[in-house]
């Protein structure tokens, strides 16, 4: 296991199209998180996971996102009609709780909307 | 509302000698404190963390300082060296969920 992976690493879009991502975590963490990173800030807090059920979505999470994680394994997150305001990186963290609190991120998945 | 202030935003500091690196926060609750480092293009990826029970951590360069009563952490990196330079994010996490809080980063470039 070479850590989490993110897919895709780049993705460009027009505005009003929707976009999926996917995130791969580590593969016994049964924790899942998703951030919001903007250019030269760091990564904000969307939602998370413990297996497959979401608990936690923060209010920067619109009702154009959704985000899913199937059989607790891997997590898609989806933005519906993008608006160039979703122009970020996002992140997807795992981590194994409750026995270890080290979150490990992926490489992210830089979208533009043009 | 910005719970994590970092300072400075930027620094320059020569081959050998120290950054420091400064947080505050503001919610108490907050009882989890880990820095992570992110290179360009990359993820970020947990340099070292410390909980309010101390005051001090050490782990080779890199020492985290605890000021629990002024609500203030900095991390403090001893000897920089040029593969040092990065973007530095101070964080805070409460409770069982763990999400972490960052502070706004801070760019650390060493002079060789």
């Amino acid at each position: 296991d070479t850590g989490v992976s993110q897919n895709p690493r780049h993705k460009i879009t027009k505005r009003g199209q929707n976009v999926t991502f996917r995130c791969d975590p580590i593969s016994e963490h049964n924790r899942l998180y998703w951030y919001r990173q903007t250019l030269g800030q760091g990564p904000e807090f969307l939602t998370y996971f413990q297996n497959e059920a979401q608990l936690e979505k923060s209010r920067l999470l619109s009702d154009r996102f959704s985000a899913e994680r199937p059989k607790g394994s891997f997590s898609t997150l989806e933005i519906q009609r993008t608006e160039q305001g979703d122009s970020a990186m996002y992140l997807c963290a795992s981590s194994l709780s409750p026995s270890n609190t080290e979150a490990f991120f992926g490489q992210g998945t830089r979208l533009t909307v043009v | 509302q910005q719970q994590v202030k970092q300072s400075p935003q930027s620094l320059i500091v020569q081959k050998g000698g120290i950054s420091i690196i400064n947080c505050a926060y503001e919610n108490t609750a907050f009882d989890y404190f880990p820095w992570y480092q992110q290179f360009p293009g990359k993820g970020p990826a947990l340099l070292i963390a410390i909980r309010p029970d101390v005051s001090e951590k050490k782990e080779g360069r890199f020492t985290i300082s605890f000021n629990k009563s002024a609500k203030q952490f900095s991390l403090h990196i001893m000897d920089s060296q040029p593969g040092d330079s990065a973007t530095y994010f101070c964080a805070a996490s409460r409770g069982s969920a763990r999400q972490l809080t960052f502070g706004s980063g801070t760019q650390l470039t060493v002079l060789p």
